[in-house]
């Protein structure tokens, strides 16, 4: 079936380090987004990337670091340098007007 | 995008239509009216949209206003598994746009048997 996979489901992070979440899509969709979504908040948007090797800062994106290397994958870093980075981060992709959403990871800095 | 305001919070029981009202009272002749829906710990789930003409599909029905200035997604025989927080969205009809989304705190709803 054709979708959106995030891994891993949930991640626990010492502080000081990095971590990277996995996004993966084989709905052949151009444009990937990262979402950040805290308890009792909306989703804000951390990067999206429109096109292979391009990519773009979204309204939260210090301490936060992506590649697109291929169409189907755009992973998440998660540096040192986030201060607050336990959230639960989505994943999404779009080639038109929908957006279709991952199943999310969650990040706990222990 | 215009910004929609929701109600925090509604109830609804098992088997009866669960109304759900948005207000978008600045929205442009070009934005669309999006409704999205998240369950707890999951990605949000698209449920429908619309730009003037009332819109229905298996999961929902969308009725929007003659002005457009506001919207109601109707699920016509709610279940409890419709428990969830719904979000209504306005954006222009355009990839690009993506980016802008403001996605606000939705309305949750609970599906009471």
């Amino acid at each position: 079936d054709g979708g959106i996979t995030q891994s891993p489901k949930y991640l626990f992070r010492k502080e000081g380090q990095n971590v990277t979440l996995s996004c993966e899509q084989n709905l052949n969709h151009d444009a990937m987004y990262w979402y950040r979504q805290d308890p009792g908040q909306g989703l804000r948007l951390i990067y999206y990337s429109q096109i292979v090797n391009d990519f773009q800062k979204g309204d939260i994106a210090e301490g936060y670091s992506v590649s697109r290397e291929k169409k189907e994958s755009f992973p998440l870093t998660v540096t040192s340098a986030q201060k607050n980075p336990t959230a639960f981060y989505l994943c999404a992709s779009t080639i038109g007007n929908t957006i279709y959403f991952g199943e999310g990871s969650w990040l706990t800095v222990v | 995008d215009a910004k929609t305001t929701q109600p925090p919070s509604m109830d609804c029981a098992e088997g009866r239509a669960a109304n759900l009202p948005c207000n978008h009272s600045t929205i442009s002749g070009n934005e669309y009216v999006y409704w999205y829906r998240q369950i707890h710990s999951q990605g949000p789930q698209y449920i429908i949209h619309g730009l003037k003409n009332n819109e229905t599909n298996e999961m929902a029905s969308l009725i929007i206003t003659e002005d457009r200035k506001s919207s109601t997604l109707i699920l016509p025989h709610a279940t409890l598994r419709d428990t969830a927080v719904y979000y209504c969205i306005v954006r222009v009809s355009n990839a690009g746009n993506n980016r802008k989304l403001i996605w606000g705190l939705g309305t949750s709803l609970a599906v009471n048997p």
